[in-house]
Order: C-alpha cells, then sequence, then structure tokens
C-alpha cells in the first residue's frame, strides 16, 4: 500500500460546480497538509496548508482533514476554466528535517 | 507567499555535456531547498535535500556522482546534471522550505532536453 492514495483522474466538471479532491493515506505520523496546484510545465503552487484535522477556508477553497480516517479534502467552490490544473496532496511528519510525501495528483478540467 | 525562482526555464544541450541549474529564494533566507525530478503525467519524484553549507542527501537511486549539488548560501542551491544523456531529459523543480514553517514554495521548474 503506498503511503498516500490520490485517484489520478481526470475529474470533469461544469463551469461553478463544486469540486471535491481527495487524498488518503497510511502513515499516522503525518502532522501537516498541503495541497498544490499545478499548471502544465509549471512548477506547484501551494494553495492550502493546515495542521492536524479540522477545516481551513481561504476564498473558493476549503482543506478538511479527518485523521482518524487518515483522510483529507480539497474542495473548490464556483470552479472555473482557470482552475482546470492538477492538484497534489502532500504532507509529512512532524520532525524538523522530514521531507514531504506527495499523491501523484488528480488532473482537473474544469468545461465554461 | 514565498517566491522562489529557477534559471534556466528550459535549456537544449548535447549528449555529454553538463547543465547547470540555479535554484533562488528571493525574499527569504533557505537553509534546506530539495529538488524533484517529473516525468509527464508522473508526480514528484525527490532526488535530494540540500541543507546550506553541508553535503546534500540524496534519495535511493539518485547518483550523486550525476547530480551535483551545491548549497552554499542561504538563497542559492545549484543542480549540475553531468555528462548529461537523453534519458536525463525531464522537469527538474527546486524547492524551499520556509524558516519556521512546515511548508515548502516549488520553483517554476527546468526542462531539460538531452539531444
Amino acid at each position: 500500500q503506498k503511503e498516500v492514495e490520490q485517484d489520478p483522474g481526470p475529474l470533469s466538471v461544469p463551469e461553478g460546480a463544486i469540486v471535491s479532491l481527495n487524498c488518503t493515506y497510511s502513515n499516522s505520523a503525518f502532522q501537516y497538509f498541503m495541497w498544490y496546484r499545478q499548471y502544465s510545465r509549471k512548477g506547484p503552487e501551494l494553495l492550502m496548508y493546515t495542521y492536524s484535522s479540522g477545516n481551513k477556508e481561504d476564498g473558493r477553497f476549503t482543506a478538511q482533514v479527518d485523521k482518524s480516517s487518515k483522510y483529507i479534502s480539497l474542495f473548490i467552490r464556483d470552479s472555473q476554466p482557470s482552475d482546470s490544473a492538477t492538484y497534489l496532496c502532500a504532507m509529512r511528519v512532524s520532525s524538523g528535517y522530514s521531507t514531504l510525501t506527495f499523491g501523484k495528483g488528480t488532473m482537473l478540467l474544469v468545461s465554461p | 507567499g514565498a517566491v522562489v525562482s529557477q534559471h534556466p526555464s528550459w535549456v537544449i544541450c548535447k549528449s555529454g555535456t553538463s547543465v547547470k541549474i540555479e535554484c533562488r529564494s528571493l525574499d527569504f533566507q533557505a537553509t534546506t531547498m530539495f529538488w524533484y525530478r517529473q516525468f509527464p503525467k508522473q508526480s514528484l519524484m525527490l532526488m535530494a535535500t540540500s541543507n546550506e553549507g553541508s553535503k546534500a542527501t540524496y534519495e535511493q537511486g539518485v547518483e550523486k556522482d550525476k547530480f551535483l549539488i551545491n548549497h552554499a548560501s542561504l538563497t542559492l542551491s545549484t543542480l549540475t546534471v553531468t555528462s548529461a544523456h537523453p534519458e536525463d531529459s525531464s522537469f527538474y523543480i527546486c524547492s524551499a522550505r520556509v524558516p519556521r514553517q512546515e511548508t515548502q514554495y516549488f520553483g517554476p521548474g527546468t526542462r531539460l532536453l538531452v539531444l
């Protein structure tokens, strides 16, 4: 079993839809959770960062962490064609020099 | 958010030559930087972790003599692909960890094509 599982998609939705992107993980030591957005041929851009369980909202984006289920989600409200990209979840344990573990990424396509 | 730059954004070179890629943190000092490689439609593969003033830590299977990493200052890390071959063609991305934060910010990436 991979440490982080993420459905590669593609996930196709119409403009204005609510999008739900998810990752599951197996390592209960993960404490920090991030979502990155990556456009084609570009570096990943940090969207959301959460620590431990709970919700965090930033504009149209909401990140949710459920540590009991080892499940994290990113919700995008009022999706736009410009949201079309690959979304990568990433997480790490709490030790200072630990590296990020990434999911494979979900490709999102928002059609006008 | 913090800004990380990379140079060049793309490079084409002949087989056997060496290529240097620079990664800079523009508005913060990064004691730790990371180098990733990404193949088309695949996720990021960590190559090495670079700490300022010390030797890089390479991931298993990454040749340290092939991919030379130098982190000589708190704002600059370089990756040199030595004696490049066509199989080294890939998208190379660096990232930097912001001090006292748990997040990493990524550069825009460098696309390398070895002919």
